[in-house]
């Protein structure tokens, strides 16, 4: 079976703290993606990254930083100095290799107060 | 624009009618998919397209649902007799095949209230 999950329903944090999203998943194929998505109050999923499972380099995008360890099943994602406009609901998802669907985890509410 | 769009973004109806969805993919992508959110919950996946052909189906995907993608560009999805339990965000997305990158581009969604 597939799955995600996002233990953290909520975090909160004041701004400039960094912050870390858990990401567990579930497969059995060898060849599968995982992705960050973020959805702000206003709704629309924002595309963060992508990562194929053949690939575990870490990867670092500005504030933010993603560590893949095939080990653990664990995608997680890292804001530095968090701000403001950081607060959303971010998703983790997984894709089959062999399959379009995204299989979403249920996500972290994130909440970062000034 | 060049990001995915759909149409209508709300819609309220009673309990019986049908409806139908629109969205129209960014314009390269080849791939299509449906998803619905309901509130707190992540958005969980209903059928794709490649180009014109439906490739696969959600068990959620009821006898009440039908989705097309006629020419390979946009897609329609309609909800025939309409239940309160259909209320959610049905969400477009689209992308590449994976060997261009199958990050997939969402639209900002339908919010279907069904009264």
């Amino acid at each position: 079976a597939q799955k995600v999950t996002q233990a953290q329903t909520e975090i909160s944090v004041v701004e400039k703290e960094d912050v870390t999203l858990d990401c567990v998943y579930e497969t059995r194929d060898t060849t599968y993606y995982l992705f960050w998505y973020k959805q702000p109050p206003s709704g629309e999923l924002v595309f963060l990254i992508r990562r194929n499972s053949f690939d575990e380099q870490n990867e670092i995008s500005g504030r933010y930083s993603w560590n893949f360890q095939k080990s653990t099943s664990s995608f997680n994602f890292t804001i530095t100095a968090s701000q403001v406009v950081d607060s959303a609901v971010y998703f983790c998802a997984l894709q089959r290799g062999s399959q379009g669907n995204l299989i979403f985890g249920k996500g972290t509410k994130l909440s970062v107060k000034p | 624009d060049t990001g995915v769009s759909q149409d209508p973004r709300h819609k309220i109806t009673k309990r019986g009618q049908n409806v139908t969805f629109r969205c129209d993919p960014i314009s390269e992508h080849n791939r299509l998919y449906w998803y619905r959110q309901t509130l707190g919950q992540g958005p969980e996946f209903l059928t794709y397209f490649q180009n014109e052909a439906q490739l696969e189906k959600s068990r959620l995907l009821s006898d009440r649902f039908s989705a097309e993608r006629p020419k390979g560009s946009f897609s329609t999805l309609e909800i025939q007799r309409t239940e309160q339990g259909d209320s959610a965000m049905y969400l477009c997305a689209s992308s590449l095949p994976p060997r261009f990158g199958n990050e997939q581009y969402f639209g900002p969604g339908t919010r279907l209230t069904v009264t």
